[in-house]
């Protein structure tokens, strides 16, 4: 249903660091900015990063982002076990008129 | 400290109206676009609508247009959702995230669930 299309799952172990692709189209991530979310098991999605590649105050620098045309991809450096979560991207859409969300991707740690 | 504390949320038969509220504080209320997103059970995250600091413009998801009106009082700092119609497939956890492009604070959160 999600126009943006993230890998389900993504692992390495501690200290690793790991990435996740978001891609889209030109009506969304094409021609908008880019946001990542985490969301602990349990709890709501949190802001990791906003404009494809901002870190929001008390969001640690191992998390990075970066976008090129379509495509925009979140790192997480030097993973630790409290990064297990699932993480979304997520943009506005001009075509859709409204905001759209990644499929996910679950974290694993191991 | 930013808090966003939803409420209203329950158990609601197919067909039935509820209204879910988003009480915010430790902002400024009025300076911010605000948004409703909700998550089913074991699913993704779905963008639901927003509306503008100021109430004027208002954006809906195909899937709950015609169905849901978003509203806010600023006077109040209070953001409110009224779900018409319900259906099964609108059985989900409510967010009220605030933010233009990209949502800054979130609440934790209320469940809505439609059975009969």
């Amino acid at each position: 249903q999600s126009v943006l299309t993230q890998p389900p799952s993504v692992s390495a172990a501690p200290g690793q660091k790991v990435t996740i692709s978001c891609s889209g189209s030109s009506s969304n991530i094409g021609n908008n900015y880019v946001s990542w979310y985490q969301q602990l098991p349990g709890t709501a999605p949190k802001l990791l990063i906003y404009d494809n590649n901002k870190r929001p105050s008390g969001i640690p620098d191992r998390f990075s982002g970066s976008k090129s045309g379509t495509s925009a991809t979140l790192g997480i450096a030097g993973l630790q076990t409290g990064d297990e979560a699932d993480y979304y991207c997520g943009t506005w859409d001009s075509g859709l008129s409204g905001y759209v969300f990644g499929t996910g991707t679950k974290v694993a740690v191991l | 400290e930013v808090q966003l504390v939803e409420s209203g949320g329950g158990l609601v038969q197919p067909g039935g109206s509820l209204r879910l509220s988003c009480a915010a504080s430790g902002f400024t209320f009025s300076s911010y676009w605000m948004h409703w997103v909700r998550q089913a059970p074991g699913k993704g995250l779905v963008w639901v609508s927003r509306i503008s600091s100021d109430g004027s413009r208002t954006t809906y998801a195909d899937s709950v247009e015609g169905r849901f009106t978003i509203s806010r009082d600023n006077a109040k700092n209070t953001l409110y959702l009224h779900m018409d119609s319900l259906r099964a497939e609108d059985t989900a956890v409510y967010f009220c995230p605030s933010g233009y492009d990209s949502f800054d604070y979130w609440g934790q959160g209320i469940p809505v669930t439609v059975s009969s």
